[in-house]
């Protein structure tokens, strides 16, 4: 079975900085997608970023970014230019191409911003 | 804007109470979710609805009915709850089953307290 970990459970950037947020996970599997999920206390998960396992090129969207790593089974995801907007609740999740996969989330990481 | 509207957003129930969550969406998708998010903690999967069919049951218990009356529409019908069901009851759509790269987009949520 799929496990995805965020070790990490609390962290804080300073509004305008950048900050990395990790993820890893373990899969057997060579062929898979990444998510980033932010739910802000509005409750709302948000899609932040998607990453294709077969794909090497990391993916960007504004300013966020991830680092994926396939050989080391990581998958961090970094803000950049951080702003009070962000603050939230992210999770890292897993899912796997095989039929009726589910999708598997880590535990979740508080991100707070300071003004 | 979310594009998958839950309604209500709070709801408070005795034990002996019959309610039911809504769902809807109108992106075309074929394949919707429900999921309990316990506080800080990511969410859990519980049904799942494939071109209107329960494809997915995650063990929950029988007082959680899942009902999906057309392709836009989900519910959940809730019956003699307990209190530790107390949680935030996520909506979720995407593409399709089988296409596992579709990111799911999830609504904003039930507040549902038992009492």
């Amino acid at each position: 079975a799929q496990t995805v970990t965020q070790s990490q459970p609390e962290m804080s950037v300073q509004e305008a900085e950048t900050v990395t947020l990790s993820c890893t996970y373990d899969t057997s599997e060579s062929d898979y997608y990444l998510f980033w999920y932010k739910q802000p206390p509005s409750r709302q998960m948000i899609l932040v970023i998607r990453q294709e396992a077969y794909k090497q090129q990391n993916a960007t969207e504004n300013r966020f970014s991830v680092n994926f790593q396939k050989a080391a089974k990581s998958f961090s995801l970094k803000i950049s230019d951080s702003q009070l907007g962000d603050a939230a609740m992210y999770f890292c999740a897993y899912r796997s191409t095989a039929a009726n996969s589910k999708l598997t989330f880590g535990k979740g990481i508080t991100l707070s911003v300071r003004p | 804007d979310t594009e998958v509207t839950q309604t209500p957003k709070h709801l408070v129930m005795g034990m002996t109470n019959k309610k039911s969550l809504k769902c809807e969406q109108h992106m075309g998708h074929r394949a919707m979710y429900w999921y309990k998010q316990k506080a800080k903690k990511p969410p859990e999967l519980m049904f799942v609805y494939s071109y209107e069919k329960l494809s997915i049951n995650e063990s929950v218990p029988s007082r959680f009915s899942p009902e999906c009356p057309n392709s836009s529409l989900l519910n959940l019908h809730l019956h003699a709850l307990q209190p530790e069901d107390s949680a935030l009851y996520l909506c979720a759509s995407s593409q399709d089953v089988t296409v596992m790269g579709s990111p799911l987009h999830f609504g904003n949520g039930t507040r549902l307290t038992v009492t």
